[in-house]
């Protein structure tokens, strides 16, 4: 049973479309991520969830915007996409709750193209 | 402010013999440090973790690192690198009471037959 997963795996798409990337963990984790690796796969954080509430949320374009409807799910929506936005994708959980030195459970990561 | 420099963006050692990869880290806190590997088209995984306990720490797949404070660093090291331990590994630091953890550039390992 997957503990973080992720869908779609793969996702090819035109400039200009609305897409999105849905998470889910079975961990009980209360905090969640979404980080973007670009082609020289440097791991950028863009927006984290805590039971619900957005709690980081980086410089990135409003076109992104992530939905949490429970501390199990964390979905990334992107609007109007752009070349630029291609990369992959990876969501990731953790149990925070305040303390610290707990390392991130990865999901494998959606590999976003727009053409 | 935490950050963290890996120093090699590229390390190639032969089959059998040892792996070093180095990681310097800044923060203004007692940090968590962990080191994570990522194989080719798959997710990231975490090798091993410093959380202040003891400062050597030893990981899965005969992977240890050590926390050295007076040198603000955290290498990665193995005896004896196999042929399955080709990946990128990450440097990553957290400071305390923060959610963001901060990773570093990446040091692909290559190994040679």
């Amino acid at each position: 049973d997957t503990a973080v997963s992720q869908t779609p795996k793969y996702l090819v798409t035109q400039m200009g479309n609305d897409k999105s990337i849905k998470c889910e963990q079975n961990l009980g984790h209360d905090t969640m991520y979404w980080y973007k690796q670009d082609s020289k796969k440097f791991l950028k954080i863009m927006f984290s969830y805590n039971n619900k509430e957005l709690i980081i949320n980086e410089t990135v374009p409003n076109r992104f915007s992530p939905k949490s409807p429970d501390k199990a799910h964390l979905n990334l929506h992107i609007n109007s996409l752009e070349l630029g936005d291609s990369a992959v994708y990876f969501c990731a959980s953790s149990q925070a709750s305040g303390q610290k030195g707990y390392g991130y459970t990865f999901g494998s990561g959606t590999r976003l193209t727009v053409v | 402010a935490q950050s963290v420099t890996q120093l090699d963006s590229h390390v190639s050692v032969s089959e059998g013999t040892p792996v070093l990869l180095r990681c310097n880290y800044s923060s203004s806190y007692s940090p968590s440090l962990f080191w994570y590997v990522q194989h080719p088209n798959k997710g990231l995984q975490l090798l091993l973790k410093y959380t202040s306990a003891a400062t050597l720490v030893k990981g899965i797949n005969g992977f240890e690192a050590e926390f050295k404070k007076s040198e603000t660093s955290f290498h990665l090291t193995k005896p004896s690198a196999h042929m399955s331990d080709a990946a990128e590994y990450f440097c990553v630091v957290s400071g305390a009471g923060t959610y963001k953890y901060i990773f570093g550039t990446g040091t692909r390992l290559k190994v040679l037959a």
